[in-house]
């Protein structure tokens, strides 16, 4: 079946540290990807999607790359914020027809001020 | 904009116990979730239904029951809580499927089962 897979559990840098959370999928078809974001006490949210080789994703600062030759959506950010920290969750649904999610591990951002 | 409204914040249970957490969201979407989120584990998609009294299994159904009987709201039901559990749980909703449209979930059920 699909998979998405987050190598790190935690992230821990100082403000404008430059940021990267890996992620790879593994799917059948040619999938959707997205990174959605989780604050304390709240649901995740969309930060962006890409559906295409080569398309870029991007909101906020953070920006990720779809490569199907590398089958990665990794997340990036030139300058963290203490605000940006969260959990950052890497998702693909396999189709654009496709009636669910699946889910990475997520990453934990600890940002020191 | 909308929102979705999960209850309770916070369940107690006792082992065996059967819990009902509850969801209502007003987007009018038609697709509805749920999932459970643990530590370490990410989101794990339970149940979900993409219209009014549809229901499909997704990869942790064992356990759980849900239900959808109106198109705004969608309930599970923990049919025996196992002890020392703690986990959160998670409501979302789209406008249609899920790979064209945008999630949108609720601020979560914490379960804990003494």
């Amino acid at each position: 079946g699909d998979s998405v897979t987050q190598t790190e559990g935690q992230v821990a840098l100082s403000e404008e540290d430059f940021l990267t959370i890996h992620c790879n999928y593994s799917a059948s078809g040619y999938p959707t990807l997205f990174w959605y974001v989780q604050y304390p006490g709240e649901g995740p949210q969309l930060l962006f999607r890409a559906s295409r080789d080569k398309e870029k994703g991007s909101s906020r600062g953070f920006e990720a790359t779809y490569d199907k030759g590398t089958t990665s959506f990794h997340l990036r950010k030139a300058s963290v914020q203490e605000s940006d920290s969260a959990v950052y969750y890497c998702a693909l649904s396999d189709t654009e027809g496709a009636d669910r999610l699946t889910f990475g591990k997520g990453t934990q951002l600890i940002i020191q001020p | 904009g909308g929102i979705i409204t999960q209850t309770p914040k916070f369940l107690i249970g006792q082992e065996g116990q059967k819990l009902t957490l509850k969801c209502q969201q007003n987007f009018n979407h038609d697709t509805m979730y749920w999932y459970r989120q643990d530590s370490g584990k990410g989101l794990r998609l339970i149940y979900y239904s993409i219209t009014e009294n549809d229901l499909q299994k997704g990869d942790l159904s064992e356990g759980y029951d849900a239900s959808r009987e109106k198109k705004s709201s969608f309930s599970l039901t923990v049919t025996s809580a196992q002890k020392n559990e703690m986990a959160v749980f998670l409501c979302a909703s789209s406008r249609d499927r899920a790979g064209q449209n945008t999630l949108y979930f609720g601020a979560g059920t914490r379960l804990s089962v003494l």
